[in-house]
C-alpha cells in the first residue's frame, strides 16, 4: 500500500514563528501537492512538484514556500506564520499517468 | 481553469435508503474524475475513479457513480447507506491532457446517516 506520513497531526505555532510541515511518501511518486483544507471552502492547492528541486504554484500560494531535496520528502514552509493560516494542510502523492493522488493523515496546525 | 460543483453541501439521510451526492464539473474536455471520503480527523481515502472506459464505476462498499459526458457530471450514488457511512465525500477533476498535474476539489458535501 502506498503510504504518506505527515510529521504531525496536530502543531500550535505562535504569529511569527518559521514553520516546517513534512510530508513522506513511499512510492517512489515524481508528483507530491500541499493544499490547506478550511471549513466551506474544500481543498485548495498551496504548492506542487513534479520532481526533485522543480515546483509550481497552485491556487494560494502566498505566505508559503516548498522545498523538495529528495523524491520521497516534500517541506512546506510558512516564513512568518499568521493567525489566517490556521487551517489543516494535507499532502499527496501522486505517480505518473491517470491516477489518483494518495493524502497524508494531515496536519491541524493553530497560530495564536 | 476547472471547477468543480457540488451542489449539496449536506446531506441527512436516514439509514438503508438511497442516497446521490451530485457533483458537475465545468468543462467537456477530457478529464479524469474521483470521488474521495473523508472520515472525521483523517485524510481523504479515494473511493472510486473513472480514467476511461465504462462510464459507471464502483466502489468495494457499494457506492457507484456514473460519468455523464453531456452534462458534464459525475454524481455519486448508493442505494442502501449504513451508519458507518457518515464522513465528507469530495469530487475531483483533472484535465487529462500532457502536462496536467492539478487536481480541482469541489467544496465537499457532509453525508450524515441517520439512525
Amino acid at each position: 500500500d502506498v503510504k504518506v506520513t505527515q510529521s504531525s497531526r496536530y502543531l500550535v505555532k505562535r504569529t511569527g514563528e518559521k514553520v516546517f510541515l513534512e510530508c513522506v511518501q513511499d512510492m517512489d511518486h515524481e508528483n507530491m501537492f500541499w493544499y490547506r483544507q478550511d471549513p466551506g471552502l474544500g481543498l485548495r492547492l498551496i504548492y506542487f512538484s513534479y520532481d526533485v528541486k522543480m515546483k509550481e504554484k497552485g491556487d494560494i500560494p502566498e505566505g508559503y514556500s516548498v522545498s523538495r531535496e529528495k523524491k520521497e520528502r516534500f517541506s512546506l514552509i510558512l516564513e512568518s506564520a499568521s493567525t489566517n493560516q490556521t487551517s489543516m494542510y494535507l499532502c499527496a502523492s501522486r505517480g505518473q499517468g491517470a491516477g489518483e493522488q494518495y493524502f497524508g493523515p494531515g496536519t491541524r496546525l493553530t497560530v495564536t | 481553469a476547472q471547477s468543480v460543483t457540488q451542489l449539496d453541501s449536506q446531506v441527512p439521510v436516514f439509514e438503508e435508503a438511497p442516497v446521490e451526492l451530485r457533483c458537475n464539473y465545468s468543462s467537456s474536455v477530457s478529464v479524469y474524475l474521483f470521488w474521495y471520503v473523508q472520515y472525521p480527523n483523517q485524510g481523504l481515502q479515494l473511493l472510486l475513479k473513472y480514467l476511461s472506459g465504462s462510464t459507471l464505476v464502483e466502489s468495494i462498499n457499494g457506492f457507484e457513480a456514473e460519468f455523464n459526458k453531456s452534462q458534464t457530471s459525475f454524481h455519486l450514488r448508493k442505494p442502501s447507506v449504513h451508519i458507518s457511512d457518515t464522513a465528507e465525500y469530495f469530487c475531483a477533476v483533472r484535465y487529462s491532457g500532457a502536462g496536467s498535474y492539478q487536481l480541482t476539489f469541489g467544496k465537499g458535501t457532509k453525508l450524515s446517516v441517520i439512525p
